[in-house]
């Protein structure tokens, strides 16, 4: 089993739609996690962390579920930009706090 | 003002060669880090340095040889290159302190190989 799993997708959804990723991960000792974002050739930027309590940023909503070790992204009113890869990302103290990320989920917005 | 800047942005050699790329960060971090995203696009870790001591070394051929003269610089060599090592490879570095820390990444190095 992966580390850190998503759904690769594509995702292929009209402008203004919400959409949501899911996100598991199979160490039950994680302790950080984020939401990542990456352009075509470009090099993966933070999009936000995700803190246990939930945490809202703008259209960007992150859950966390450590019982069901699930992280979840939610994207309202989804723009032409944000066309992009998502990756999920986990880090453990007991892997020296490396951060491991999943392969990424496809957005496409179209108009 | 760049974070963190690697250079060369591309790379195009033959197989066999050896290379060098560097990467450099303004932002006082304690922890530096290679990764490796090939065409599948998946971004896999490679090698992790913290105040100029190795702390992660994932399963990389021994061919690929990072090094670190200070908390600033992390530099890596790849000896006798072959058409697998073609990816992108992005530097990244983290306050190691803190764990709840992202890490920032450099634009990328894009590593061709004919």
């Amino acid at each position: 089993r992966k580390e850190v799993e998503q759904d690769p997708g594509p995702f292929n959804v009209p402008e203004g739609a919400t959409v949501a990723f899911n996100c598991t991960y199979s160490n039950s000792a994680s302790q950080s996690f984020f939401w990542y974002r990456q352009d075509c050739r470009k090099e993966p930027k933070l999009l936000m962390s995700v803190y246990s309590s939930g945490n809202e940023d703008g259209r960007f909503t992150a859950q966390l579920n450590r019982a069901s070790q699930y992280i979840s992204l939610l994207i309202r009113d989804s723009k032409l930009s944000d066309s992009a890869t998502y990756l999920c990302v986990v880090t453990s103290r007991e892997y020296g706090n490396k951060l491991v990320f999943g392969a990424g989920t496809i957005l496409r917005v179209k108009s | 003002d760049t974070a963190v800047s690697q250079t060369p942005k591309y790379l195009v050699t033959q197989m066999g060669n050896d290379k060098s790329i560097k990467c450099e960060q303004n932002l006082g971090h304690d922890t530096m880090y290679w990764y490796k995203q090939d065409s599948k696009k998946f971004l896999k870790i490679m090698f992790s340095y913290n105040n100029k001591e190795l702390i992660i070394n994932e399963t990389v051929p021994n061919r690929f040889s990072p090094k670190s003269p200070d908390k600033a610089h992390l530099n890596l060599h790849i000896n006798s290159l072959e058409l697998g090592d073609s990816a992108v490879y992005f530097c990244a570095s983290r306050s190691q302190d803190h764990s709840n820390q992202p890490q920032h990444f450099g634009d990328g190095t894009r590593l061709s190989i004919l």
